[in-house]
């Protein structure tokens, strides 16, 4: 079982739909998350860590249940600009060598 | 502002060719690291470092040397190029301490063996 899975997608949602993303960990000594986007062909950029009392940063919602091991990423009001990969990331550890990546979620938007 | 800077963007090698994929990144990061994506696996780390003259070993790191004699540098080397190396490389570094600290990527390399 891969360490941190993801479902690979792809979803396809209409402009102003709202979206969930799930990621589950395997590795109970994970200690922090993140969510990262990925543009077809481009470098992963950091949308947001993910805290234990859930975070919301504008129209994105993070949130991490640890007693299931569970990550998920919310989107609402979803545009056409949002649609990318979108990467689940654990740490294990305390060292950044030990960041682990989700293969990724695509999202597509679409008017 | 450059950030982390990658070169080559493009390379084509033939099967026992060597080279250097070369990274550098003017944030005064401690940690850099080299990754590979290949469609379907995701993110794999290949070798990463926390400092100069520091380095380890990633998930995946045969076939490919690194050194840090700097703190802006981490090439990455082929030794002997084969078709199972064709793949997206990225570097990234970031500051060491602090969980939190951000991965900053490279623009990417895209290799192909034949």
């Amino acid at each position: 079982r891969k360490e941190v899975e993801q479902d690979p997608g792809p979803f396809n949602v209409p402009e102003g739909a709202t979206v969930a993303f799930n990621c589950t960990y395997s590795n109970s000594a994970s200690q922090s998350f993140f969510w990262y986007r990925q543009d077809c062909r481009k470098e992963p950029k950091l949308l947001m860590s993910v805290y234990s009392s859930g975070n919301e940063d504008g129209r994105f919602t993070a949130q991490l249940n640890r007693a299931s091991q569970y990550i998920s990423l919310l989107i609402r009001d979803s545009k056409l600009s949002d649609s990318a990969t979108y990467l689940c990331v654990a740490l294990r550890g305390g060292s950044q060598g030990n960041l682990i990546f989700g293969k990724g979620t695509k999202l597509s938007v679409k008017p | 502002n450059a950030g982390v800077t990658q070169t080559p963007k493009f390379q084509v090698l033939k099967t026992g060719q060597s080279m250097t994929l070369q990274c550098a990144q003017d944030m005064n990061h401690e940690y850099m690291s080299w990754y590979r994506q290949d469609p379907g696996m995701g993110l794999r780390l290949i070798h990463y470092s926390v400092g100069a003259g520091i380095t380890d070993q990633g998930e995946v790191p045969n076939g490919y040397n690194v050194s840090r004699s700097t703190t802006e540098d981490f090439p990455l080397r082929l030794l002997s190029a084969a078709p199972s190396q064709t793949s997206v490389y990225f570097c990234a570094s970031s500051y060491l301490k602090g969980a939190n600290s951000p991965l900053h990527f490279g623009n990417g390399t895209r290799l192909t063996v034949t």
